[in-house]
C-alpha cells in the first residue's frame, strides 16, 4: 500500500516571497521515483521535477530547489522569488510500475502582486 | 515538438449522444494514457496504451471505450454518459511505460459537460 498526502490545501504568498510545498510519501517499495507537476488554470499538467528514492542530495534548479528525506517520507519543493505566474495547484505524484502516476490531493498556491 | 494535443477543448453531450475525444503526440512516445479529473480534485488514471495495446484498464465502465489506432493517436469513445461523468479529461504520453524515471506530457484537456 502507498499514500501521498499534501497537507496543504492552499497557500497564499506575495509577490516575491518565498514559498515551500510539502508532500509526505509512504510506500514499502525500495525503489520508486517522486515527481512534481504544476496545474496553471488552463489546464495542462507540467512536469516540473523528478527525484528518486536513493537521492537524497537537495537540487536547486533556477528559481526551483527541492529536498527530499527517505527517513521522514519527505519531498518539498521549493519555490525562491515568487511571481503571479506561478500562481497554480502544485501536484506531488509518486510513479510506480507501467508508469502510473498516483497524484497527490494537490496544493492551490496563490501568488498575490 | 513537445506537445500533446487534445481536441475538443470543450465538449457538451447528452446522455444518449456518441462522442469522441482525440489525443495526438509527434515525440514518438509508446505509451499513451487517459485520465479524469474532476473538479477540485487530483487526475484519477482510467487508461494505459503501450504500443498501441491496451496494458491498464482501472476499472473503467464500459461507456468509456478507449482506441489506440497507431502510435500517435488516442481516443476515447463515450456512449450513454452520465451527469457524473462531467470531468477534465486529460491525455497524457511517455517515452515507454518500462522506466520509472520517465516524466509523463499532457495535454490541456476535454472540458466534458453531460447534460
Amino acid at each position: 500500500a502507498q499514500k501521498v498526502t499534501q497537507a496543504q490545501t492552499e497557500i497564499s504568498v506575495v509577490e516575491k516571497e518565498d514559498v515551500t510545498l510539502d508532500c509526505v510519501y509512504e510506500t514499502r517499495d525500495t525503489t520508486y521515483y517522486l515527481f512534481w507537476y504544476k496545474q496553471p488554470p488552463s489546464g495542462e499538467l507540467v512536469f516540473l521535477i523528478r527525484r528518486n528514492s536513493f537521492d537524497e542530495q537537495n537540487e536547486i534548479s533556477g528559481r526551483y530547489s527541492w529536498n527530499f528525506q527517505k527517513s521522514t517520507s519527505s519531498f518539498n519543493f521549493t519555490i525562491t522569488a515568487s511571481q503571479v505566474v506561478d500562481s497554480a495547484v502544485y501536484f506531488c505524484a509518486p510513479q510506480s510500475n507501467f508508469n502510473k502516476f498516483y497524484f497527490g490531493s494537490g496544493t492551490k498556491l496563490n501568488v498575490k502582486p | 515538438d513537445t506537445e500533446v494535443t487534445q481536441t475538443p477543448k470543450h465538449l457538451v453531450m447528452g446522455m444518449t449522444n456518441k462522442k469522441s475525444l482525440k489525443c495526438e503526440q509527434h515525440m514518438g512516445h509508446r505509451a499513451m494514457y487517459w485520465y479524469k479529473q474532476k473538479a477540485k480534485k487530483p487526475p484519477e488514471l482510467m487508461f494505459v496504451y503501450s504500443y498501441e495495446k491496451l496494458s491498464i484498464n482501472e476499472s473503467v465502465p464500459s461507456r468509456f471505450s478507449p482506441e489506440c489506432p497507431n502510435s500517435s493517436l488516442l481516443n476515447l469513445h463515450l456512449h450513454a454518459l452520465q451527469p457524473e461523468d462531467s470531468a477534465l479529461y486529460l491525455c497524457a504520453s511517455s517515452l515507454t511505460t518500462g522506466q520509472l524515471n520517465t516524466e509523463a506530457f499532457f495535454g490541456q484537456g476535454t472540458r466534458l459537460t453531460v447534460v
